[in-house]
């Protein structure tokens, strides 16, 4: 089967960095995704690591060892709008995706 | 690029009573993927097709629930019997063949059975 586990909830200020970390078991292993959920919509992609190393999209970078089954994400000069749920998600056996419980981050003024 | 939509928004059904729900991915998308999502948890994997292939199903996936994609455009999923416990946002997605690690999501339906 497989397992994700991720922090439950994370508290930053604005301006500041916060690092959202993930670790996984799984089979059949291809990557690992990043999605975002505001409260009441849909889950938004973010960021894909199919490769060890760290991947930068603006003020989200994303980072993966498979040696280790980690990742994390990385969200630097916070603003109030990230505050969100923060999933990151397993992709396995090619077309099959595992999502963890989410991080929820609140961003406080 | 209308992005995928979702139909109905929220339905509200007696226990017991079959609901069908609608979704249209993004026109050139060929992979279109079914989750569930429960409060506090992540998006739960249902089912997933390649244009009009159903080509897995979740074993989580009682035989209450059926998908269909006919002509490999639009899916529906229909919950026959329902039950307290199918109470949930159910969600859609849509990717590209080569690039299945980008799922695009519509808003979902939350279901409420009584």
């Amino acid at each position: 089967g497989q397992s994700l586990e991720q922090p439950s909830e994370v508290t930053a200020v604005e301006g500041a960095i916060v690092q959202i970390n993930c670790t996984y078991q799984t089979s059949g292993f291809y990557g690992l995704s990043w999605y975002q959920q505001h409260d009441g919509g849909a889950p938004t992609f973010l960021s894909y690591n199919a490769l060890d190393g760290l991947e930068e999209t603006g003020r989200f970078s994303s980072f993966l060892s498979r040696s280790d089954s980690y990742g994390y994400l990385l969200l630097q000069e916070l603003q109030m709008k990230d505050s969100a749920s923060y999933f990151c998600a397993v992709r396995y056996n090619f077309n099959k995706f595992y999502f963890g419980s989410g991080t929820k981050l609140n961003v406080k003024p | 690029d209308t992005g995928v939509s979702q139909d109905p928004r929220h339905k509200i059904t007696k226990r017991g009573q079959n609901v069908t729900f609608r979704c249209d991915p993004i026109s050139e998308h060929n992979r279109l993927y079914w989750y569930r999502q429960t409060l506090g948890q992540g998006p739960e994997f249902l089912t997933y097709f390649q244009n009009e292939a159903q080509l897995e199903k979740s074993r989580l996936l009682s035989d209450r629930f059926s998908a269909e994609r006919p002509k490999g455009s639009f899916s529906t999923l229909e919950i026959q019997r329902t039950e307290q416990g199918d109470s949930a946002m159910y969600l859609c997605a849509s990717s590209l063949a080569g690039g299945e690690e980008t799922q695009y999501f519509g808003p979902g339906t939350r279901l409420l059975v009584l």
